[in-house]
């Protein structure tokens, strides 16, 4: 079956610091990528996506490269706000459905 | 362009009740998935709606049922609710099934049994 391991959490940094969240994943197709995050009491908002191996999936200054070799999609970005503290998924889908497949979530705490 | 609306935002039951939980999605989209997110077992698939036909479902018991309307709306149904149902309910629409249309995601319905 098709499944997504994420670090644990909470990862706690301070401001400007650099994050790196490890996703990994095995499927029984050629998965598209995704990295979604949850603000306190809302829903989740895609962050970045890549459907393809090499892909460099980009938003808001967070990068995540689909790594097939490596069955890998690390998030990463080179200085965290306060205002990106937020849990973050790393999920799945197979090529022609919407269904995801998420990983258990990893919760990033940035203070001032 | 208003997001995916959930209805209720929160809900609290009694174990033995069923609920009816509602989506609208974005307008224009017109594929609706659930998805239910608890502490232990995270974010699970429940069902996937498309043109008013279920294109997929989670393995979810048989108490966990749910439909689609001609406008796209949605709607899911739990009966016989057990405390385990407790959970935010999440609703997400995209234009068309397939992983090339991104899913929206409504804010949930928070669902309580006691």
């Amino acid at each position: 079956g098709n499944s997504v391991t994420q670090m644990e959490g909470p990862v706690t940094l301070s401001e400007e610091a650099f994050l790196t969240i490890n996703c990994t994943y095995t499927a029984t197709g050629y998965p598209s990528l995704f990295w979604y995050v949850q603000y306190p009491g809302e829903g989740l908002q895609l962050l970045l996506k890549a459907t393809k191996a090499d892909d460099k999936g980009s938003n808001k200054g967070f990068e995540a490269t689909y790594r097939k070799e490596t069955t890998s999609f690390h998030l990463e970005k080179g200085s965290v706000q306060v205002s990106d503290s937020a849990v973050y998924f790393c999920a799945l889908s197979i090529s022609g459905y919407s269904t995801l497949t998420f990983g258990k979530g990893t919760m990033l705490l940035v203070s001032p | 362009k208003a997001g995916v609306t959930q209805t209720p935002r929160y809900l609290i039951k009694t174990r033995g009740q069923q609920v009816t939980l509602s989506c609208s999605p974005i307008s224009g989209h017109r594929s609706v998935s659930w998805y239910q997110q608890t502490p232990g077992q995270g974010l699970q698939f429940l069902f996937e709606y498309f043109s008013e036909t279920q294109r997929n479902k989670g393995n979810f018991p048989g108490r966990f049922s749910g439909r689609q309307f001609s406008n796209s709306r949605s709607e899911m149904n739990v009966s016989t609710l057990e405390l385990g149902d407790s959970a935010l309910y999440l609703c997400a629409s995209s234009l068309a099934p397939g992983s090339d249309s991104p899913l929206h995601f409504g804010n949930g319905t928070r669902l309580t049994v006691t």
